[in-house]
């Protein structure tokens, strides 16, 4: 039982570069979500998934997409990178009816 | 829109003794979650401890425990015995209840704890 995987842990960009981070979970999770960290933010939400198929906007989600196309797999993408978007990246997901949100360990990006 | 107020953003304390960390929120929910996660060095985050509004007795995880003022919006998370193991970024986060059609995370900015010798 792997929890939550992300991939890849870092990556560079130059700016208007595009990207897609992988999230994985192996714990038959219904709701998933993307955040950003940056210093002195703490962390935000960009997009988040309540079930297969589904996706909706957090509080940061300009210059972000995401998909859930299968139920263990929640992905975003950024199609111009600006350096606006360097920040670590965290996954996260829960059991729909439950509490805590198990986060993976995230990634770095840095666009230069 | 829920905020969630860190006003330490550092605090340091000696192994052995005890430190609290504050954070207060902003809501016009009665029924919510309150949480504090550790985010160590390895950047993984943690779940330190839980609190449902609806109840009144404060949770206690180990060493770890909360002083929920429900009226004041206030939560604070004590930590006694610190540990070297406790250095760490910690945050507080809301939560809106289940059934209000989505169950989102909104943290405040977190406060670096350090523990020294």
């Amino acid at each position: 039982n792997a929890g939550v995987t992300q991939t890849p842990k870092f990556r560079v960009l130059k700016t208007g570069q595009s990207m897609t981070l992988l999230c994985a979970q192996d714990m038959n999770h219904e709701y998933m979500y993307w955040y950003r960290q940056d210093p002195g933010m703490g962390l935000r939400l960009i997009h988040y998934s309540v079930g297969e198929g589904t996706t909706a906007k957090g509080e940061v989600p300009d210059g972000y997409n995401v998909s859930r196309l299968k139920k263990q797999n929640f992905l975003l993408g950024l199609e111009s990178a600006a350096p606006s978007q360097t920040s670590v990246y965290f996954c996260a997901s829960k059991v729909g009816a439950g509490y805590e949100q198990y986060f993976g360990p995230g990634t770095r990006l840095t666009v230069t | 829109a829920q905020t969630v107020t860190q006003s330490q953003p550092e605090m340091s304390v000696q192994e052995a003794e005890t430190v609290t960390l504050s954070c207060t929120y902003d809501t016009s929910e009665n029924n919510y979650y309150l949480f504090w996660y550790k985010q160590p060095p390895s950047r993984q985050m943690i779940l330190v401890i839980r609190q449902e509004a609806y109840k009144q007795q404060n949770a206690t995880e180990n060493r770890f425990s909360v002083n929920f003022q429900k009226a004041a919006k206030s939560f604070s998370l004590k930590i006694s015995d610190s540990q070297l193991g406790d250095t760490a970024m910690y945050f507080c986060a809301f939560m809106k209840p289940l059934n209000s059609g989505y169950s989102t995370l909104t943290f405040g900015k977190g406060t670096m704890l350090l523990v020294s010798p």
